[in-house]
């Protein structure tokens, strides 16, 4: 696609409720990433996915967040169990190479406003 | 752990003024810093990418310089315009991470006509 593309655009979800968030990234992209940005903060890191293997997890805040890339495309948040502190954006980027060299761009898409009653 | 402090939180300018935006960082073990616009309810639009070995980047009216000996970077905007409000975010890229960007706070910018 044109750009990364996130859905939906706003979830509202009841204490305990389970959660899915969903990230397109662009064609062709091998990394993918996922942010957490609470209000008035930059964007924290959360998990990475090299293809389909997450290398990387130790942003991801407990044991009630998960995510996946079964087939290196597609991204899959989920939060188990939401609680009023998981409230924020969630942003997924993608960059074409392995997101580690010094000209390497990461692409956002436009994010996930999680709001947790 | 690399710290990224951006200052001020927030800046207003009448417009056709000249905007300066300061980062700081505490580790200046980076492959880049990267200048980045995030518009209300909106993801993020990278505007510069400085790799660690440059001085700075330009874009049309947006400047950015590098300094990483000081840990320093700054984001010039020449001759502001109501569409530059925004908030601006500036980003590191650890040599020690895959991707795995550390972010400033962000500056929120409002240009008045």
């Amino acid at each position: 696609g044109a750009g990364v593309s996130q859905s939906p655009r706003y979830k509202v979800a009841k204490r305990g409720q389970d959660v899915a968030l969903r990230c397109d990234p662009i064609s062709g992209h091998v990394s993918l990433f996922w942010y957490q940005q609470a209000l008035g903060q930059g964007p924290e890191f959360l998990t990475y996915f090299q293809n389909e293997a997450q290398l990387d997890k130790s942003g991801l805040p407990s044991d009630r967040f998960f995510a996946e890339r079964p087939e290196g495309s597609v991204s899959t948040l989920k939060i188990q169990r939401t609680q009023q502190e998981d409230s924020a954006v969630y942003l997924c980027a993608s960059s074409l190479w392995m997101g580690a060299r010094a000209n390497e761009k990461l692409f956002f898409g436009s994010g996930t406003q999680l709001s947790v009653l | 752990k690399q710290e990224v402090t951006q200052i001020p939180a927030a800046l207003s300018v009448p417009e056709g003024e000249n905007l300066v935006l300061n980062c700081s960082f505490t580790d200046s073990a980076i492959y880049n810093l990267q200048w980045f616009r995030q518009d209300p309810g909106k993801g993020l639009t990278s505007l510069l990418l400085i790799q660690s070995s440059q001085r700075e980047q330009t874009s049309g009216r947006l400047n950015a310089s590098l300094d990483k000996s000081s840990g320093r970077s700054t984001l010039y905007i020449a001759a502001s315009q109501p569409g530059d409000s925004a908030t601006y975010l500036c980003a590191v890229l650890p040599t020690d991470s895959w991707g795995k960007l550390q972010f400033g706070a962000g500056t929120q910018v409002v240009v008045t006509p």
